[in-house]
Order: C-alpha cells, then structure tokens, then sequence
C-alpha cells in the first residue's frame, strides 16, 4: 500500500540552530501539504504545494521557515533558527489533486527544541 | 476563521461499547474527513463524506454527513481495545485555498 514517507522520525536540536525535515508523497499525488500539531491539538496547516507551486503559505513563520518542492515530487521543510516554541510534530500528507479531496498523512516528526 | 467543535473531548468506555462523537462548524462545509490518530503516529483517514446526507460505513465505523452540512458524526460499534486512539474530525470549504479544518479530537479510552 503506497504511503507518505517522513524522516527524521524524531529530532532534537537546540534553539537557534537550523532543523530540516523530508517528505515524500504518495506516488502521482500533485499535492503536498504541510501540518503542525502541537500536543493536544489538531494539525494546522502550514503550507501547501500544488505540484513545485506554492498556493497557501498564510500561515507559515516566513521569519525562520521556509518550504520547497523543487521537482514537484519530494519536498523539504526548514526551520533557521530554531526556538523553544517550534517543539511540536511536523506532518507531511499528500492528496492526488487539489481541492476537497483525502488527505494521507505520513508518520510525522516529533521536534523537541532545547 | 473557521473553526471546528469537536465533542466530547474524551471519552472512557467498557469494551464492548458503542461510541458517539460529533463535530460542528460555523461555516457550511462541502467535504468531512475523520482520522484516527496513535500516540506518536501520523493521522490515518477512516472514512471520507462528500455529500449531504451522506452515510457511509468502514467496518464497526459509520459516519455521517449533516443535512444541514455545518455537522457531521462518527459512530464506532462494538469497540475494541484498539479502536483507543484521538479521532480527530475535518472539513473544507470549496472557498478560498479549500484547506481542511481540523477539530479538536476526541480522546478514546477503552476499559478492558
């Protein structure tokens, strides 16, 4: 069964320092999202490719984060630098197109910031 | 902004059990998604709704799509130990980026 791959699984890293996370989609999905959930919570989207497009990034810290999907297939998510409140699980989840259609999440990476 | 109610917050129950929640929104949605959700895990999507009205199962899940499209619910029948999780509910709007809303979650706790 085809699924999200995510790594690191886990990361721990001091503030200030820079921190990346890698996220392949399911095979053919044209969309890529990406969620934070802090403890507790639901997933809240950061941003949201469409192919090696960006078409929501509201919501995400341009400050410190930054997002990429350069060939429209795997896509990278940093932060830089790293602070104390960044500590949550970052999430990938693909759909085959844009629009309401299912979301498929992978496994995550739980970020813990020293 | 949209937002999603999401009750009960949790839940404790005998195995065996059926199991209710229920989500709500401000806003008309056009799409509902339910997820379950392990500790340490990604979310993994149970059952999709598209259509008022609508009323689809998944094994002991059956969820349901409010006629008025602002709630939708999620019925587990016979719980197990391993139906113990957060289910989380989420919906879209066919406006602006289409994003899904998620709620809260509802903690399940099976008692064996």
């Amino acid at each position: 069964e085809a699924e999200v791959a995510q790594s690191p699984r886990y990361k721990i890293t001091e503030k200030s320092q820079a921190v990346a996370f890698w996220c392949d989609p399911i095979s053919g999905h044209a969309t890529l999202y990406w969620y934070r959930q802090i403890l507790g919570q639901g997933p809240e989207l950061l941003v949201q490719f469409q192919d090696e497009s960006v078409v929501d990034d509201s919501q995400l810290p341009k400050d410190r984060f930054s997002a990429e999907r350069l060939k429209g297939v795997d896509s990278t998510l940093k932060i830089q630098p790293a602070e104390l409140g960044d500590s949550a699980m970052y999430l990938c989840a693909s759909s085959f197109e844009m629009g309401p259609y299912e979301q498929y999440f992978g496994p995550g990476t739980r970020l813990t910031v020293t | 902004g949209q937002q999603l109610n999401q009750s009960p917050q949790s839940m404790f129950i005998q195995e065996g059990e059926d199991v209710s929640m229920n989500c709500t929104s401000s806003s008309i949605f056009n799409t509902w998604l339910w997820y379950k959700q392990d500790p340490g895990e990604g979310p993994v999507l149970l059952i999709a709704l598209y259509k008022a009205g609508e009323l689809t199962s998944n094994g002991r899940l059956t969820a349901q799509f409010g006629i008025t499209r602002k709630d939708s619910f999620l019925n587990i029948s016979a719980s197990i130990p391993s139906d113990v999780g957060i289910y989380f509910c989420a919906g879209s709007t066919l406006q602006g980026a289409q994003k899904l809303v998620f709620g809260q979650g509802t903690r399940l706790t099976i008692n064996p």
